[in-house]
């Protein structure tokens, strides 16, 4: 059964930083591209980034391109999220999910439990 | 960026009636088109993949169809564990985009 265990979420100030993290079992990890998709409170689903099975081919969002970025441990079956100069608007829930194929990385058939970000001063 | 409009915002119906959600894209996606069910304080479920083909596990009440700009999906008899939010999401170009979602209520 394939799990996934988000991690690393809390209250930061603007400016701050965080460190998310993803721990996968269930499934062959190092073949699957993952994604990060996060939910403001009270509003829709917003993907934010993926990276590839082999973690050279990354995609962000532009809310986010520049200041995070999405990495992954193959050997340690544990994808992660490097926050960086947060801001208020990055308030939200932030879902780690596994892509559905293998070979195409775009859509997600199983999601963590969420980790909730919260930058407030 | 493919924007997705979902409509209705919402719907309310009782148990047992038909469903009906509709997903516009703002240029053709083909058939790269999914539908993901979310409840109050769980994460999305993936319901459809490929605008028609169910999730391992979905039951045959829900079904999905259309391609190009145009999808729908369709709840042909709701149960009570349907009641959730439901949105479409994109994956024939970067940036993915999901739709503002579908709130399908209790009558």
């Amino acid at each position: 059964e394939v799990h996934l265990l988000d991690s690393g979420g809390g209250l930061e100030q603007p400016g701050g930083s965080l460190r998310l993290s993803c721990a996968a079992s269930g499934f062959t990890f190092s073949t699957y591209a993952m994604t990060w998709v996060r939910q403001a409170p009270g509003k829709g689903l917003e993907w934010v980034s993926t990276i590839g099975p082999g973690g050279s081919d990354t995609y962000y969002a532009d809310s986010v391109k520049g200041r995070f970025t999405i990495s992954r441990d193959n050997s340690k079956n544990t994808l992660y999220f490097q926050m960086n100069s947060l801001r208020a608007e990055d308030t939200a829930i932030y879902y780690c999910a596994k892509a559905l194929r293998q070979a195409i990385g775009r859509d997600f058939d199983s999601w963590g439990q969420g980790t909730l970000v919260t930058v407030s001063s | 960026e493919i924007v997705l409009t979902q409509s209705p915002a919402s719907l309310s119906l009782s148990p047992g009636e038909r469903a009906t959600l509709s997903c516009r894209a703002s240029q053709s996606v083909s058939n790269n088109l999914g539908w993901y069910q979310q409840k109050p304080g769980q994460a999305p479920r993936l319901l459809i993949y490929d605008a028609s083909n169910r999730a391992t596990g979905i039951p045959a009440r829900f079904s999905g169809s259309g391609s190009g700009t145009d999808f729908t999906l369709t709840i042909s008899s709701l149960e009570p564990e349907d009641f959730a939010v439901y949105y479409c999401q994109q994956r024939s170009d970067w940036p993915l985009t999901f739709g503002g979602g579908t709130k399908v209520e209790i009558k």
